[in-house]
């Protein structure tokens, strides 16, 4: 079984500020990690994965994240963020053989001008 | 291509109701998802179907029924409604072979 914390529940930052969302997983077999955006009102939207390869993955709209084997953790980051980018941010893992989601409480990302 | 529908978008039911939350996907997907959204608690998995013909239960599957009607619908029914049924409920769906799962836009739905 796996598991996702993330560490903060809302994070209010000003624009073009820099922004890090943190993303802790528990998981006792390999796995795949996934970023999911939800703008209000909503479904969610996938923002980036990582399957292997480079532990740094670029996504959509200017994002990265990091996977951190050995702190399992994979944090979202983006160097200057904009007013659109104000959402809900789901952190997810499953297993490599496992096809279910498990999904992170969420961190509201509130972009002020 | 539309994606994946629901039907409807909003619905307020009274306690001991039941009603038929509907899923369609254009995509030609294999798996199909229900999941509900609670503040603070992320998505919990309700049922998904992997492939047309196979149900299964999710982490929180009590008080609801699915249906996989064909490979494009999947639907999710609550027998007799309760107040702790009260959520946001999403469909997903996911091809053979891929490890995204794409995400329909919801149904608020509120049992008073």
């Amino acid at each position: 079984a796996q598991s996702v914390t993330q560490l903060d529940s809302q994070v209010p930052v000003f624009e073009e500020a820099p922004v890090e969302l943190r993303c802790n997983y528990s998981s006792s077999v390999s796995v795949y990690l996934f970023w999911y955006v939800q703008y209000p009102n909503q479904g969610l939207q996938l923002l980036l994965k990582y399957l292997s390869g480079s532990t740094l993955v670029k996504g959509i709209n200017g994002f990265e994240a990091e996977f951190n084997k050995s702190q399992t953790s994979f944090h979202l980051r983006k160097p200057s963020v904009h007013i659109s980018d104000t959402a809900e941010y789901f952190c997810a893992v499953r297993g490599t053989s496992y096809g279910k989601l498990t999904f992170g409480q969420g961190t509201i990302l509130t972009v002020h001008p | 291509n539309a994606g994946v529908t629901q039907t409807p978008k909003f619905q307020v039911l009274k306690t001991g109701q039941s009603m038929t939350l509907q899923c369609a996907q254009d995509m030609n997907h294999n798996s199909m998802y229900w999941y509900r959204q609670d503040p603070g608690m992320g998505l919990r998995l309700i049922y998904y179907s992997a492939s047309e013909g196979t149900t299964d239960k999710g982490e929180v599957p009590n008080g609801y029924n699915v249906s996989r009607l064909n490979k494009r619908e999947f639907s999710l029914r609550l027998e007799s409604a309760a107040p702790s049924q009260t959520s946001v409920y999403f469909c997903a769906s996911s091809p053979v072979g891929s490890y995204e799962q794409y995400f329909g836009p919801g149904t608020r739905l509120t049992v008073t």
